[in-house]
């Protein structure tokens, strides 16, 4: 059992390179996330998608877009990649129902090991 | 922001002690989860204590949770090397599906 799978590990791009993070998921969740870690600054949340078919923007939605595949993958997409970008992205997963939140459903959240990003 | 804020950044103790951390958050709550991650890994979700419970216990893991204060503490005991990690806490937006995270306690445990 694989819980969530990220690829890449690692990436280096140059200023203004497109890129799509991969994310899968195996536990058949509905809720996925999209996270980046910055040091002092914790995790903040760029989009999440509480189905398959939505998608929601987060705290730090912009240089980023996203797509639901389906229920197994969400991707996250940055279409001009900028040094600001440079960070270690998280995917994760939730079991919350469909029509329940977060706040009504206590889930924990399942994260992959991450993508480090650097762009140069 | 419902971001938590953990206290301390960073604590090192001798293996065998026991390691506080506390977390604080702004708004109201419907639970408190804490995390772990170790270096260069995803986090791992270790314990979930909801609003109406004061205090939950999971092995060498303890949890309290004051809604007046706005704050949880985490206290493991008997560390060991192995809980040498970062330490998160995390609540839940109350409106869709949002998770907040707060910016971590940093744990070393010296052998």
């Amino acid at each position: 059992n694989a819980g969530v799978t990220q690829t890449p590990k690692f990436q280096v791009l140059k200023t203004g390179q497109s890129m799509t993070l991969q994310c899968a998921q195996d536990m058949n969740h509905n809720s996925m996330y999209w996270y980046r870690q910055d040091p002092g600054m914790g995790l903040r949340l760029i989009y999440y998608s509480a189905s398959e078919g939505t998608t929601d923007k987060g705290e730090v939605p912009n240089g980023y877009n996203v797509s639901r595949l389906n229920k197994r993958e969400f991707s996250l997409r940055l279409e001009s990649a900028a040094p600001s970008q440079t960070s270690v992205y998280f995917c994760a997963s939730s079991a919350i129902p469909p029509g329940l939140t977060q706040w009504s459903y206590n889930s924990p959240l399942h994260f992959g090991n991450g993508t480090r990003l650097t762009v140069t | 922001s419902q971001q938590g804020e953990e206290d301390p950044q960073a604590l090192s103790i001798q293996e065998g002690e026991n390691a506080t951390m506390n977390c604080s958050y702004k708004t109201s709550i419907n639970n408190l989860q804490w995390y772990r991650q170790n270096s260069g890994r995803g986090l791992v979700h270790l314990i979930l204590i909801r609003s109406n419970e004061r205090e939950k216990h999971s092995g060498r893991l303890r949890v309290t949770l004051d809604t007046s204060k706005k704050s949880s503490s985490l206290l493991i005991t008997a560390s060991r090397a192995a809980d040498t990690a970062s330490y998160f806490c995390a609540t839940a937006g109350n409106t869709g599906n949002q998770f907040y995270f707060g910016t971590g306690t940093s744990l070393t445990v010296i052998p």
